[in-house]
């Protein structure tokens, strides 16, 4: 596609549900990031992934949080057991380089 | 640990007033400074990437440039289009990620 794709763009989850957030990145882009941002905050790096490299999941907040990324192209975000904190925007971001990142749109989050 | 400190946080201009925001930074080893521009309900948008000091980009009346403690984007005669929230991130040499400031947000009246 001409973008990043992420979907759903909102979700309105109960506490203690799981949610899995969808990113479709650039055709041919090998670098792929999540980032969460929540208000009046700046944006939190989550997880990236290189090519067939393993991922570098050091920004994850805790291990309700995983994701993964299906023959180098879609990813799945998947948050268990949610919380209202896990309240925000997720982003995606996609890259040919590691350089100049494209974002998508984002998936607001919301748990009540 | 990477800091990176923007300002203001929020900045009100006229149409054709021109100004400046500010991104300090404080990193090991600077592999690259982002600015990105993002407008409500959407993801950032990729502006600049600055590798050294001493350099400069420019896109319409957007001009970044780059120190060894900062980044400045300057905005030449403002349009009110050019309302939105601008960030700066810092990447690490070495590391993938890219760690961002809280952003400032600008509105230009008409």
């Amino acid at each position: 596609g001409a973008g990043v794709s992420q979907s759903p763009s909102n979700k309105v989850t109960e506490k203690g549900k799981d949610v899995e957030l969808r990113c479709d990145p650039i055709s041919g882009h090998t670098a792929l990031y999540w980032y969460r941002q929540s208000l009046g905050q700046g944006l939190e790096f989550l997880i990236y992934f290189q090519g067939n490299s393993a991922p570098d999941k050091s920004g994850l907040p805790s291990d309700r949080f995983s994701a993964e990324r299906t023959g180098g192209s879609v990813s799945t975000l998947t948050i268990q057991r949610t919380q209202q904190e896990d309240s925000a925007v997720y982003l995606c971001a996609s890259s040919p380089f590691n350089d100049g990142y494209t974002f998508g749109s984002g998936t607001r989050l919301t748990v009540v | 640990e990477d800091q990176v400190t923007q300002s203001p946080e929020a900045l009100r201009l006229q149409e054709g007033e021109s100004s400046s925001l500010n991104c300090s930074y404080t990193v090991s080893g600077l592999r690259g400074l982002f600015w990105y521009r993002q407008d409500p309900g959407k993801g950032p948008e990729f502006l600049f990437t600055l590798y050294s000091a001493g350099e400069e980009k420019e896109k319409e009346r957007l001009k970044a440039t780059l120190t060894k403690k900062e980044s400045f984007l300057h905005i030449t005669a403002p349009k009110p289009e050019d309302s939105a929230t601008y960030l700066c991130a810092v990447q690490e040499t070495g590391f993938q990620k890219l760690v961002f400031g809280t952003g400032t947000r600008l509105l230009v009246s008409p």
